[in-house]
C-alpha cells in the first residue's frame, strides 16, 4: 500500500517570499515517482513537477523545485518569490507498481499568498 | 482534442435518479482514471483503465458505482440510485502510460449535485 501525508491544511505566505509544503510518503514499492499539482479556486488540477524515486538530481520546473529525501521519505515542494496568483490547494501525489500504478493524493495544503 | 474533456459540467439530480458522467481523454493517452473530491477534501480514486488491461475498480465506494470505457477511448461514469453523499466533483484524468513519468493530465470536472 502507499500513503501520502500534507500535514499543513493551510498557510499563509507573503509575496515574494519563498514557502515549502511538506510532503511525506510511506510505500514498499523500490521504484516509484512522486508529483505536485496545484488547484486554484476554479478547480481545474495544474501539474507543478516530478520527482523519480531513482532521480539523483532534485527537479526543478521554473519558481518550483522539490526537495526530495528519499531516508526520510519526503518530497517538499518549495516555491520561491511567490506571487498573488500561487493561491491554491496544492497536493502531493505518488504513483507506484505495488499499488496498480494508480495516482494517490494526500490531504493537500491550502496556501495563501498575502501582498 | 487538445485537452480532457468531461461533461456535463453541472449536474443536479434527484436522490435517488440515475447519473452518467462522461470522459474524452486526449488522444492517443491510454491510461484513463475517475477520481472524486468532495468540497474541501483530496482526490479519491475512483477507478483506472489501461489499454485492454481489466480496470482496477478497487476505489468504487459501492455496487451503484460503475465505469465504462469504450474502443479504448471515451469512458463514463454511471452512478445508480444516487445519494446526497455523492455529491462532489468528478474529475477524469489520462495519460499516455501507466507507469513512470507519465503526468496525468486532469479535465475540469463534473460536478454532481444530488438533492
Amino acid at each position: 500500500a502507499q500513503k501520502i501525508t500534507q500535514t499543513q491544511p493551510g498557510m499563509f505566505v507573503q509575496e515574494k517570499e519563498a514557502v515549502t509544503l511538506d510532503c511525506t510518503y510511506d510505500t514498499s514499492d523500490p521504484s516509484y515517482g512522486l508529483f505536485w499539482y496545484k488547484q486554484p479556486s476554479s478547480g481545474e488540477m495544474i501539474f507543478l513537477i516530478y520527482q523519480g524515486s531513482y532521480d539523483q538530481q532534485n527537479a526543478t520546473e521554473g519558481r518550483y523545485s522539490l526537495n526530495f529525501q528519499k531516508a526520510r521519505k519526503s518530497a517538499n515542494l518549495v516555491i520561491s518569490a511567490s506571487q498573488l496568483g500561487d493561491s491554491a490547494m496544492y497536493f502531493c501525489a505518488m504513483r507506484g507498481k505495488a499499488a496498480g500504478n494508480k495516482l494517490t493524493f494526500g490531504g493537500g495544503t491550502r496556501v495563501l499568498v498575502k501582498p | 482534442g487538445a485537452g480532457v474533456s468531461q461533461s456535463p459540467s453541472n449536474k443536479v439530480t434527484e436522490k435517488g435518479k440515475d447519473v452518467e458522467l462522461r470522459c474524452d481523454p486526449i488522444s492517443g493517452h491510454t491510461a484513463l482514471y475517475w477520481y472524486r473530491q468532495s468540497l474541501g477534501q483530496g482526490l479519491e480514486f475512483l477507478i483506472y483503465f489501461q489499454g485492454n488491461s481489466a480496470p482496477d475498480k478497487s476505489g468504487l465506494p459501492s455496487d451503484r458505482f460503475s465505469a465504462e470505457r469504450t474502443g479504448g477511448s471515451v469512458s463514463t461514469l454511471t452512478i445508480q440510485r444516487t445519494q446526497q453523499e455523492d455529491s462532489a466533483v468528478y474529475l477524469c484524468a489520462s495519460s499516455l502510460a501507466r507507469a513512470g513519468a507519465n503526468v496525468l493530465t486532469f479535465g475540469a470536472g463534473s460536478r454532481l449535485t444530488v438533492l
